[in-house]
């Protein structure tokens, strides 16, 4: 059965340091997203990609984060200066984008920032 | 008023009952429902979805949805130890290529 995998499980990196996660969307997907998950707190949506641009972002998604699908099969999620407050599981999720159809999520990333 | 809100529970059911999950949502457009449920530390699993009003049926599992309440739920028979997660209702404006409001989520534990 097709699945998004995201790497690393698990990343550990310095306030200030710049994090990429990465993601590979379902093949014949054409929307990507990232969601984050602070420990505790609900899912929460950052932004979503189609057709090689950001189709809608949410205030969480400012200047620090950015989004690129560099070689057609990896979707990531950069954020430029890591804040302690930026520690959380990262989801990426991707959708065929027809009416009525699902977005299926991957196994996430931790990133903890110390 | 939160887009999407769901008792945080715990709601606990004995082995082999009904476990309802409730959820009320916001935002009247909307067109798309979900269920997820959520095992600790993992991702958001979907489980059902639904996109007019009435009962979908997959399995022990039964969404339900209204519209007009703007209420959705979901049943699960027949509950196993297995079932034991958080369940997330979530709601997308239009087709899944809109972005995805979830709920946060009710903790089911089912005692055996």
């Amino acid at each position: 059965e097709p699945e998004v995998t995201q790497t690393p499980s698990h990343q550990v990196t310095q306030m200030g340091q710049e994090v990429i996660l990465r993601c590979v969307p379902i093949s014949n997907h054409l929307y990507f997203y990232w969601y984050r998950q602070i420990l505790g707190q609900k899912v929460e949506f950052l932004v979503s990609f189609y057709n090689n641009e950001i189709s809608e972002k949410s205030e969480i998604f400012d200047d620090q984060f950015s989004v690129e699908r560099p070689d057609g099969s990896n979707f990531t999620l950069k954020i430029r200066s890591t804040k302690l407050e930026d520690s959380a599981m990262y989801f990426c999720a991707s959708s065929s984008g027809t009416v009525n159809t699902e977005a299926f999520f991957g196994q996430g990333t931790r990133l903890t920032v110390v | 008023q939160k887009e999407v809100e769901q008792n945080s529970g715990p709601l606990s059911v004995p082995e082999g009952a009904i476990a309802s999950l409730n959820c009320t949502y916001s935002d009247r457009v909307s067109q798309s429902f979900f269920w997820y449920r959520q095992y600790s530390g993992k991702s958001p699993e979907l489980i059902m979805s639904i996109y007019s009003n009435g009962d979908k049926e997959d399995g022990r599992f039964t969404a339900q949805l209204n519209k007009a309440s703007q209420y959705v739920s979901l049943l699960i028979r027949d509950s196993q130890p297995s079932d034991s997660a958080t369940y997330l209702c979530a709601v997308s404006r239009y087709s899944s290529a809109s972005k995805i409001i979830f709920g946060s989520g009710t903790r089911l534990s089912i005692r055996p």
